[in-house]
């Protein structure tokens, strides 16, 4: 069965620190790959997403990046972090392909100081 | 502008009672999704619907798709404290990217 793991589960960091968010899945390959941001549990806005290695489709302009390093790895990174960077951040994958629906990891919920 | 209206936005109940939420979109939708979030967690997927005016239960949970696949609604029977969370719609248009679109989802409370 397929599996999704993502960590940490909660994350303070100052203004101004780096950010690295790892994701993983297991028993799938060549899963499309997703990460979302979440405010005050609301909606989901989609930040990023990967249908390859090294393929990264960015829709949100802003001060993160992500990079998929291999098959079943989606990382999200930050240079320099700031207050506005503050939520709840949801990996997900998909089967390509498929009908769309998504599997979510467990969420990182990272509070900028 | 939202593509997936989800309505209402809060809804806070007794245990024991019915309700119903929506997914309203103008476009056709080649399938849609429903999840269940609850604090602190990523959403976990209840059903998919692909066929205009399918229906499906899941327990207390009835989904159904509306005939000209712009809609979909959630009927909840006999609500329990368990029930309690945010209720997500997702889909992708037909002719859209696979990309999976949310709704602003449906935050129930259930209480004992």
């Amino acid at each position: 069965s397929q599996t999704i793991h993502q960590w940490p589960a909660t994350l303070v960091q100052p203004v101004g620190s780096p950010l690295s968010l790892e994701c993983t899945v297991e028993g799938t390959s060549n899963p499309n790959l997703y990460w979302y941001r979440q405010a005050a549990g609301r909606g989901l806005q989609l930040l990023f997403y990967s249908v390859g290695i090294g393929q990264i489709s960015s829709e949100v302009p802003q001060n993160l990046s992500a990079s998929r390093p291999q098959d079943r790895q989606f990382i999200l990174s930050s240079k320099k972090l700031l207050l506005s960077d503050s939520g709840f951040y949801l990996c997900a994958w998909s089967v390509t392909g498929g009908n769309t629906e998504a599997f979510f990891g467990q969420g990182t919920r990272l509070t900028v100081v | 502008t939202q593509l997936l209206e989800q309505s209402p936005q809060f809804l806070s109940i007794q245990e024991g009672e019915n309700l119903t939420v929506y997914c309203n979109s103008s476009s056709v939708f080649s399938s849609l999704q429903w999840y269940r979030q609850e604090p602190g967690e990523g959403p976990v997927l209840l059903v998919t619907v692909v066929t205009g005016g399918e229906v499906k239960k899941l327990k207390r949970l009835t989904f159904q798709f509306g005939d000209a696949r712009k809609d979909s609604s959630l009927h909840i029977t006999a609500a329990q404290p368990g029930d309690t969370g945010l209720y997500l719609c997702a889909g992708t248009a037909s002719g859209g990217s696979y990309i999976p679109t949310f709704g602003r989802g449906t935050s129930l409370i259930v209480h004992p």
